[in-house]
């Protein structure tokens, strides 16, 4: 089934651990973008990718690292977890980001808590 | 840059009400507008879009008009289910540089009681 696969689905961490949150779809779209959902504060972007190769700093970038070595992956760490991480991260992916619209497909996101 | 405001909820209905669900936006140009839903413990899903003025979307019995008179893009359906208990996004896409871009609203939590 075409789509996107985050993993993992929830996760626990210590403050001060590095964690990677994977992100895989499969539908060749160009650009992937990562979110957090916090309550109250809806999604803000995090990273994104317009293809693969290349990235960009959204909304609310520190902290966070990504890459887009092939264009199917685009992995989110976190270097040294905090608390103010604790989020549900989704990652999301359209067909390009020129031109009048392209949607956004998310996938089911990962739930992190840091401790 | 680009904001979007949407009524805060929880909003609660019986099924077969009326739902409204107000959404304004402030942006330059002629953004593209857009309704998400996400159901409980899933991702989001595009509900409905709107990509120029007076244009009205629809999907699932919900419709929303692009109003750039009054820089609003309001949810609305006649009839509401139980299964349509999920939250519910408003989000625009810049025309200008920062189109790669959704911006979104903090959501709204619709809860339908049979």
């Amino acid at each position: 089934i075409a789509g996107i696969t985050q993993a993992p689905t929830s996760q626990i961490l210590a403050a001060g651990r590095r964690m990677t949150l994977r992100c895989t779809q499969d539908m060749r779209h160009n650009a992937m973008y990562w979110y957090r959902q916090d309550l109250g504060l809806g999604l803000r972007l995090i990273h994104y990718s317009n293809t693969a190769g290349t990235t960009g700093k959204g909304e609310v970038p520190d902290g966070y690292s990504v890459s887009r070595a092939n264009t199917d992956d685009f992995p989110l760490t976190l270097a040294s977890a905090v608390p103010s991480q604790t989020s549900v991260y989704f990652c999301a992916s359209s067909e390009g980001t020129s031109g009048s619209y392209h949607e956004q497909f998310f996938g089911p996101g990962t739930r992190l808590t840091v401790l | 840059g680009d904001s979007v405001t949407q009524m805060e909820g929880p909003v609660t209905l019986s099924e077969e009400a009326c739902l409204t669900i107000n959404c304004t936006y402030t942006a330059t140009g002629y953004p593209s507008l857009f309704w998400y839903v996400q159901y409980p413990g899933e991702g989001l899903q595009l509900l409905l879009k709107a990509t120029k003025a007076d244009d009205k979307g629809s999907n699932k019995g919900f419709e929303a008009t692009y109003r750039k008179e009054t820089t609003s893009f309001h949810l609305e359906k006649g009839s509401v289910q139980v299964s349509d208990s999920a939250v519910y996004f408003c989000a625009l896409r810049g025309s200008g540089g920062s189109n790669y871009k959704l911006t979104f609203g903090k959501g709204t939590l619709l809860t339908v009681n049979p």
